[in-house]
């Protein structure tokens, strides 16, 4: 599977859109994007997954570029129960999924 | 659906002592998972099964490390014996296989300190 690269933290003010960005330049063209995130000590949650297509749902959105070498997850109004780990991962099924160090969100009022 | 079920949720055990863990996963879902997490080396995958085979168990760290699935409805993780650098949470997950990637459900975890 791919690697990912994405920043460590993050902070976001409250109300606010949160744009968190992963770059996958060795993504393959059978690969999904997913974005799983973990709230302090709770088991990852599935947020969203996606092709090459940009995908929205009742959580979050995300955008792919066209080349599929970097996507953005947005939540569209953060608020301070979103403040988590948010892993980026490539996987050709979802199942062996690699965690990275992911990115530390922190939504601040 | 009551989600993935796993217990204990909390071991303290001794060195030396045999830990086993229990996973229910969703009901209907073919793909069950056992991952590791500890500070210095974050989440990882140990072993996999699909319709209770297992797929790939690269990632169980040695032979004191087992896991099984008797049914579709129950997996365990052993450890025997343990050690105190096992001390970790291990999440069990599951999911239903299909078309246009899997979304893995991942239970509250088992926290396990061994002394």
């Amino acid at each position: 599977d791919a690697k990912t690269t994405q920043p460590p933290s993050m902070d976001c003010a409250e109300g606010r859109a949160a744009n968190l960005p992963c770059n996958h330049s060795t993504i393959s063209g059978n690969e999904y994007v997913y974005w799983y995130r973990q709230i302090h000590s709770q088991g990852p949650q599935y947020i969203i997954h996606g092709l090459k297509n940009n995908e929205t749902n009742e959580m979050a959105s995300l955008i792919i570029t066209e080349d599929r070498k970097s996507s953005t997850l947005i939540l569209p109004h953060a608020t301070l129960r979103d403040t988590a780990v948010y892993y980026c991962i490539v996987s050709v099924y979802g199942n062996k999924l690699v965690f990275g160090a992911g990115t530390i969100l922190r939504v601040k009022s | 659906d009551a989600g993935v079920i796993q217990s204990p949720r909390h071991e303290v055990t001794e060195m030396g002592q045999e830990v086993t863990l229990r996973c229910k996963p969703i009901s209907g879902h073919d793909y069950l998972f056992w991952y590791r997490q500890t500070m210095m080396r974050g989440l990882e995958l140990l072993i996999y099964f699909n319709n209770n085979v297992p797929i790939d168990d690269s990632g169980m760290p040695e032979d004191r490390f087992s896991a099984k699935m008797p049914n579709a409805s129950f997996s365990t993780l052993k450890i025997q014996p343990s050690e105190p650098r096992d001390s970790a949470v291990y999440f069990c997950a599951s999911s239903l296989g299909r078309a246009g990637g899997n979304t893995i459900y991942f239970g509250e975890g088992s926290w396990l300190t061994v002394v």
